[in-house]
């Protein structure tokens, strides 16, 4: 089936420093992939929809100059958290719709796992 | 906006005995489905159910849609240890540019004692 990779799987970093987070689809095109973030032990929130070819469009309640999405060709896009503070420590999980699989329904990549001291 | 709620938030139950989670949105929805999250991993599609009143089943799981759409359970037969992790129901909801993501289910925790 198709699959969905992040890089990196999780990452480390001190605060104030930036962080770029890559979601790629294997073997299959994505116009539009979704980033979200999850808590621990909470559910997933949307924070944002990239668009290839155009602005990414961000949930309310979500920085768009603090979260840089970037959705760079078909199979691309990347989340950069810009001068990363402890509270944006969290687990950040990219999914691609997929056909053929009914509507809706989405590929999830590995998720990456931030955690900024 | 669209809100879905599950319950219960966890649970913990001795392997063979059987468990059911709850999912209800504040909307109707168009198709809802299911995933699951093993602990450290990331959420896996189990299934979709699209029509009203339906109905499907992968081997020990039985998944059932309500008649108005806005409902749906997901019931595991005889839980095995393999079936721990976090099930969340996801419904799509259309976004201001038409594209459509998923508003997931606050999630189930199951944990199976051996």
């Amino acid at each position: 089936g198709a699959v969905v990779s992040q890089h990196p799987s999780w990452v480390i970093c001190k605060s104030g420093t930036s962080v770029k987070i890559e979601c790629r689809s294997l073997d299959f095109q994505a116009t539009t992939m979704f980033w979200y973030r999850q808590f621990p032990k909470q559910s997933l929130m949307l924070m944002a929809t990239s668009n290839e070819g155009s602005k990414a469009t961000y949930e309310q309640g979500v920085e768009k100059d603090k979260f840089l999405i970037n959705h760079a060709s078909l199979t691309l896009s990347t989340l950069t958290v810009t001068s990363a503070h402890p509270e944006d420590s969290s687990f950040y999980i990219c999914s691609a719709p997929f056909q053929g699989g009914g509507s809706d329904t989405q590929y999830f990549g590995p998720g990456t796992r931030l955690t900024v001291l | 906006g669209q809100q879905v709620m599950q319950i219960p938030q966890y649970q913990h139950v001795q392997e063979g005995e059987d468990f059911t989670t709850y999912c209800n949105s504040s909307t109707t929805l168009s198709n809802i489905q299911w995933y699951k999250q093993r602990p450290g991993g990331h959420p896996v599609f189990l299934i979709q159910l699209v029509k009203s009143g339906e109905v499907k089943k992968q081997k020990r799981l039985t998944f059932q849609f309500g008649e108005a759409k806005k409902n749906s359970s997901l019931h595991i037969t005889a839980t095995q240890t393999t079936d721990v992790g976090t099930y969340f129901c996801a419904g799509p909801g259309y976004l201001d540019t038409g594209r459509r993501a998923l508003t997931f289910g606050s999630g189930t925790r199951l944990q199976v004692q051996p």
